[in-house]
């Protein structure tokens, strides 16, 4: 079965620092995808990014970067000079290819950011 | 375009009582998903529709849940005889045809209470 974890349930930064949210997934398929979500506290679910299971690039938009490395099961998410307005509950996820329920997510508990002027 | 709409956006309701939640996909989205997220946790899947078709009901936590899709279009999660442990935020969520490709969408979700 198909899990993901966020260990770190909340973090507190100071703007301007840079940082890293962790993620660990497990799953006995060999194609999958891997999500980041934003839920700001308007509480709606902004999607940052996808990655599949046979690309390991790491990837950079703007201040955001994520890197993915299947030898530990990892999709790390990295923000670099935090801004007041990244404050936000941040979720990874997790899409398995043979399931029956379409393109089901299965998410880790969250991370909670705030980031302090 | 017009993204995911659920309505209402609050619903408070008295133990026992039913409750309907609505959902708008996105136009064109044939896949639409229906989870919920309890307070400061990460959301649970509830229920797949394809088309107007649910081929996955296992994430439903009891016969007191059911949903139905018409079309490719709006779909209503029903909770009936409802439950304080049913209070949560509802999230539906759409995408594009069947495929582990395919990213889902998010409503801005339904806060129910049950008192």
């Amino acid at each position: 079965a198909q899990k993901v974890t966020q260990a770190q349930t909340e973090i507190s930064v100071v703007e301007k620092e840079d940082v890293t949210l962790d993620c660990v997934y497990e799953t006995r398929d060999t194609t999958y995808y891997l999500f980041w979500y934003k839920q700001p506290p308007s509480g709606e679910l902004v999607f940052l990014i996808r990655r599949n299971s046979f690309d390991e690039q790491n990837e950079i938009s703007g201040r955001y970067s994520w890197n993915f490395q299947k030898s530990t099961s990892s999709f790390n998410f990295t923000i670099t000079a935090s801004q007041v307005v990244d404050s936000a509950v941040y979720f990874c996820a997790l899409s398995e290819a043979e399931n029956n329920a379409g393109n089901m997510l299965t998410f880790g508990g969250g991370t909670r950011l705030m980031v302090k002027p | 375009g017009a993204g995911v709409s659920q309505s209402p956006s609050n619903k408070v309701t008295e133990k026992g009582k039913d409750v309907e939640l609505r959902c708008d996909p996105i136009s064109g989205h044939t896949a639409l998903y229906w989870y919920r997220q309890r307070l400061g946790q990460g959301l649970e899947f509830l229920i797949y529709f394809q088309g107007n078709s649910a081929p996955d009901k296992s994430g439903l936590p009891s016969d007191r849940f059911s949903a139905e899709r018409t079309g490719e279009s709006v779909s209503t999660l029903t909770i009936q005889r409802t439950q304080q442990e049913d209070s949560a935020v509802y999230l539906c969520a759409s995408s594009l045809p069947q495929g582990y490709t395919d990213t889902q969408y998010f409503g801005p979700g339904t806060r129910l209470t049950v008192l």
